[in-house]
């Protein structure tokens, strides 16, 4: 069963405007990671945030984690066309390396 | 290095055929999943491996499925017999021992007809 739900499902966005993409999960975590899949390909890890983090950055990336909400979000600025790609979110399912994946959102940015 | 490389590509069968899908993990992680990927259910872990060992294989969906890691450079997931529902996008993917950050392959995209 997946753990974790993006919002939105689909996002269309302009060059250089701001995306972003929330992320639900069900159960306490150790860290929460996003990864971007572009279509066709395997999916590559951006970013992880521990647990007892609250606010990540990685060049243009800045990830949020709210664990009394069971909530994180993305926020990719100044977005450029090779953005566009699917972002999921995947949390650790115990102490263990096994990762349970959300639905994923679809960004299409337009140049 | 090469990255988790994993073959066929595209796999096309007929349906009552085996299929074998193949992963060569990066050299050093060790820790491996096998994935499937659908458009219905999203990415799904079929089963993990940790030094070798299947530790985890709780989301193999049935006895058709079995996946073997004989040694830490190579791993199958065989379908036996294979269904068109078991189309799919399956993915293989491998974790060092800091656990941080999966390395994914480029998939093998399965039909059965």
């Amino acid at each position: 069963s997946q753990q974790g739900e993006e919002d939105p499902q689909a996002l269309s966005i302009q060059e250089g405007e701001n995306a972003t993409m929330n992320c639900s999960y069900k159960t306490s975590i150790n860290n929460l990671q996003w990864y971007r899949q572009n279509s066709g390909r395997g999916l590559v890890h951006l970013i992880l945030i521990r647990s007892n983090e609250r606010e990540k950055h990685s060049g243009r990336l800045r990830v949020t984690l709210d664990t009394s909400k069971k909530s994180s979000s993305l926020l990719i600025t100044a977005s450029r066309a090779a953005d566009t790609a699917s972002y999921f979110c995947a949390t650790d399912a115990g102490n263990t390396d096994k990762l349970i994946f959300g639905t994923g959102t679809r960004l299409q940015v337009f140049p | 290095d090469a990255g988790v490389i994993q073959s066929p590509r595209h796999e096309v069968t007929e349906m009552g055929q085996e299929v074998t899908l193949r992963c060569k993990p990066i050299s050093g992680h060790n820790s491996l999943f096998w994935y499937r990927q659908t458009m219905m259910r999203g990415l799904e872990l079929l089963i993990y491996f940790n030094n070798n060992v299947p530790i985890d294989d709780s989301g193999m969906p049935e006895d058709r499925f079995s996946a073997k890691m004989p040694n830490a450079s190579f791993s199958t997931l065989k379908i036996q017999p294979s269904e068109p529902r078991d189309s799919a996008v399956y993915f293989c993917a491998t974790v060092d021992q800091g656990g941080y950050g999966y390395t994914f392959g480029s998939g093998t995209r399965l039909t059965v007809v």
